[in-house]
């Protein structure tokens, strides 16, 4: 069964530092997210893209993040500067349509 | 705004032990309600889709009922296997397609 792939499972990285996190999508999915989960909280919306651009984003997706979808078939999450409040389950989804997308297995990023 | 609650937080059941899981919402209007699973360091499994009041889905021991304000996730006769954290989801009309999650509901099954 197709599914969605994120690298690395596991960052450590120390404060003021850039992350990118890494999805791979399902091949013919159109749209894309990135959820966020802190331990023990809900999981949030962070930015949905489509069609090569953002098609919305929370209010927690500042300037210190970016997104990129640099050749056609990944996906990355860029985190400038980090902070230790950004210590998270990172997870990428996708879908074919808006409705009901697949989640990837996240990276557990540690901000230290 | 557009809200999600999960009950109970945390469930204990003994195998066979059927019981349902709550979720109720406020949305200014409702494009889906969505049921995940999630184990502990994975990201969430889809497990159904709804779309309006009066819909059921069903799958192996669970079955996903929808109601104007709420919905249920039924197991039936659950096993060790079905332990695991289940999420609930709603996506509203008001915004694009973006998800609003619910904390979960944290279930164990016992041998």
């Amino acid at each position: 069964e197709p599914e969605v792939t994120q690298t690395p499972s596991h960052q450590v990285t120390q404060m003021g530092q850039e992350v990118i996190l890494r999805c791979v999508p399902i091949s013919n999915h159109l749209y894309f997210y990135w959820y966020r989960q802190i331990l023990g909280q809900k999981v949030e919306f962070l930015v949905s893209f489509y069609n090569n651009e953002i098609s919305e984003k929370s209010e927690i997706f500042d300037d210190q993040f970016s997104v990129e979808r640099p050749d056609g078939s990944n996906f990355t999450l860029k985190i400038r500067s980090t902070k230790l409040e950004d210590s998270a389950m990172y997870f990428c989804a996708s879908g074919f349509s808006e409705y009901g997308y697949t989640f990837g297995s996240g990276t557990r990023l540690t901000v230290v | 705004e557009d809200q999600v609650t999960q009950s109970p937080e945390a469930l204990r059941l003994q195998e066979g032990e059927s019981s349902s899981l709550n979720c109720s919402y406020t949305v200014s209007g409702l494009r889906g309600l969505f049921w995940y699973r999630q184990d502990p360091g994975k990201g969430p499994e889809f497990l159904f889709t709804l779309y309006s009041a009066g819909e059921e889905k069903e799958k192996e021991r669970l079955k996903a009922t929808l109601t104007k304000k709420e919905s249920f996730l039924h197991i039936t006769a659950p096993k060790p296997e079905d332990s695991a954290t289940y999420l609930c989801a709603v996506q509203a009309t008001s915004g694009t397609y973006k998800y609003i999650f619910g904390t979960g509901t944290r279930l164990k099954v016992l041998a």
